[in-house]
C-alpha cells in the first residue's frame, strides 16, 4: 500500500521568503509523486510531478520539487513567497497509471 | 484545450435522497476518478474508471456507485443520503501519458 506523510496542518512564511513544505513517501514500488495545490472553493491544480526522469522537478509558479529516493522524500519549495501562494497544498503518491494516494494537506499563509 | 468539467456545482439534498453527479474527461482522457473531501478528512479515493470499467473502489459503502460511458463521461450516484455526505466531490482525467487534472468540483450539502 501507498501512503503520504504531510506534517503539520499550516504553514506561515512572510512574503519573500522561502516556503518549503515537507512530503514524506512510502510506496513498495517506484513511485510516481505529484503536488497539487488547491486555492479557496477550487478544485486542484497540478503543480509538478515526478515520474522517474530528471530527480529536481520544476513546476508552475516558481515552485520545485527534489526526489530523494533515500530519504523517501519529495519536499516542495519556492524561493520567494508571494502572498498568492496563499493556499492548501497537497501531496499525492502513485504507482503508474493509477489512483493517487493524497496526503492531508498543509496550508500555506503569507504574511505581508 | 479545455479542462475537466462537473455538473452540477452546486446542490442542496435531504437525507435519504438520492443525488448524481456527472463528469466530462479532458478530450482524449480515458481514465476517470473520483475523490470526496470532506471537512476535515482530506481527499478520499471513491472510483476509478478505465475504458468504461470500474478499475478500483475506495473504502465506502456500496451506495456510493457510478458508471462510464462510451465516451468516458462518468456519473456518481450516491443514494439514500446521510448528513456525513455532505463534502466537494472532485473528478479527476488522466491518460497512461498525462498525470491526473482535477475539475472545479461539485459541492453537495446534505440537510
Amino acid at each position: 500500500a501507498q501512503s503520504v506523510t504531510q506534517l503539520g496542518s499550516h504553514v506561515s512564511v512572510s512574503e519573500g521568503a522561502l516556503v518549503l513544505l515537507r512530503c514524506n513517501y512510502s510506496s513498495s514500488v517506484p513511485p510516481y509523486l505529484f503536488w497539487y495545490v488547491q486555492y479557496p472553493n477550487q478544485g486542484l491544480q497540478l503543480l509538478l510531478k515526478y515520474t522517474s526522469a530528471a530527480t529536481l522537478v520544476k513546476g508552475i509558479n516558481g515552485f520545485e520539487a527534489e526526489f530523494k529516493k533515500s530519504e523517501t522524500s519529495f519536499h516542495l519549495t519556492k524561493p520567494s513567497a508571494h502572498m498568492s501562494d496563499a493556499a492548501e497544498y497537497f501531496c499525492a503518491v502513485s504507482e503508474a497509471n493509477s489512483k493517487l494516494t493524497f496526503g492531508k494537506g498543509i496550508t500555506l499563509s503569507v504574511r505581508p | 484545450e479545455a479542462g475537466v468539467t462537473q455538473s452540477p456545482t452546486h446542490l442542496i439534498k435531504t437525507r435519504g435522497q438520492q443525488v448524481t453527479l456527472r463528469c466530462s474527461p479532458i478530450s482524449g482522457h480515458t481514465s476517470v476518478y473520483w475523490y470526496q473531501q470532506a471537512l476535515g478528512l482530506g481527499l478520499q479515493f471513491l472510483l476509478w474508471y478505465d475504458e468504461g470499467e470500474e478499475r478500483n473502489r475506495g473504502n465506502f459503502p456500496p451506495r456510493f456507485s457510478g458508471r462510464q460511458f462510451p465516451n468516458y463521461s462518468s456519473e456518481l450516484n450516491v443514494n439514500a443520503l446521510e448528513l456525513e455526505d455532505s463534502a466537494l466531490y472532485l473528478c479527476a482525467s488522466s491518460t497512461d501519458r498525462a498525470p491526473p487534472f482535477f475539475g472545479p468540483g461539485t459541492r453537495l450539502t446534505v440537510l
